[in-house]
């Protein structure tokens, strides 16, 4: 069965600090993966796209990495803020459909 | 900055009556969507929607749903006999011809009771 995945529920760090957020999926073939930051009772706000022929892509604080072979998409927030608390979310896009994972609720410590 | 729009923004409807649930996309976008999210649980795809009809749905999307486009600006979703289940929050989408992402709206609160 199609299943994505992203790492442990909640993640704390301290201010500063980079977060790095998992999205591991099976039985997709993706043709790009996004990242969405949603705050409680909103709904998700687009961060970063990714396609499938690219390895890493950057916004400001914000990188992205996707290996196809492992299936897996990383997010990283470097020099991270009590701003950058919220939950974040990876989507799939095959097609004109979106699957996204659970999410990670992050957590930045002043 | 255009936004997507949604109302009500809560609703709260007896089980077996019908909702209809209201969108307002970016105003030159095509492609539109539905989806859920039960409190707690990930955002779900239900239905994309472009040149007037279902793109893709999911299997969620059942006959007790409806997506429609009644004029040049709104999308709804219809739910004909609300039940239990149905309750969560529910978000419209938006995306340009030439664009990869979409844009969501703030979302519906929708409670069966």
């Amino acid at each position: 069965s199609q299943k994505i995945e992203q790492n442990s529920e909640a993640l704390n760090i301290q201010e500063g600090k980079t977060a790095t957020l998992t999205c591991n999926y099976t039985n997709y073939s993706p043709a790009y993966l996004q990242w969405y930051r949603q705050d409680p009772g909103r709904g998700p706000v687009f961060l970063l796209l990714i396609r499938e022929n690219e390895k890493e892509k950057r916004k400001e604080r914000l990188k992205v990495t996707f290996d196809t072979t492992l299936k897996q998409s990383l997010f990283h927030i470097t020099a991270s803020q009590p701003a950058d608390s919220a939950t974040y979310l990876c989507a799939l896009v095959t097609g004109n459909q979106f699957y996204f994972g659970t999410g990670t609720s992050l957590t930045v410590i002043p | 900055e255009p936004e997507v729009t949604q109302t009500p923004s809560h609703q709260v409807t007896q089980m077996g009556q019908e909702v209809i649930l209201r969108c307002v996309p970016i105003s030159n976008h095509l492609y539109f969507y539905w989806y859920r999210q039960i409190l707690g649980q990930k955002v779900e795809f239900l239905v994309s929607f472009y040149n007037n009809e279902i793109s893709e749905k999911s299997e969620i999307f059942d006959d007790q749903f409806s997506v429609e486009r009644p004029d040049g600006s709104n999308f709804t979703l219809k739910i004909r006999s609300t039940k239990l289940e149905d309750s969560a929050m529910y978000f419209c989408a938006s995306r340009g011809l030439a664009e990869e992402t979409q844009y969501f709206g703030p979302g519906t609160r929708l409670l069966v009771l």
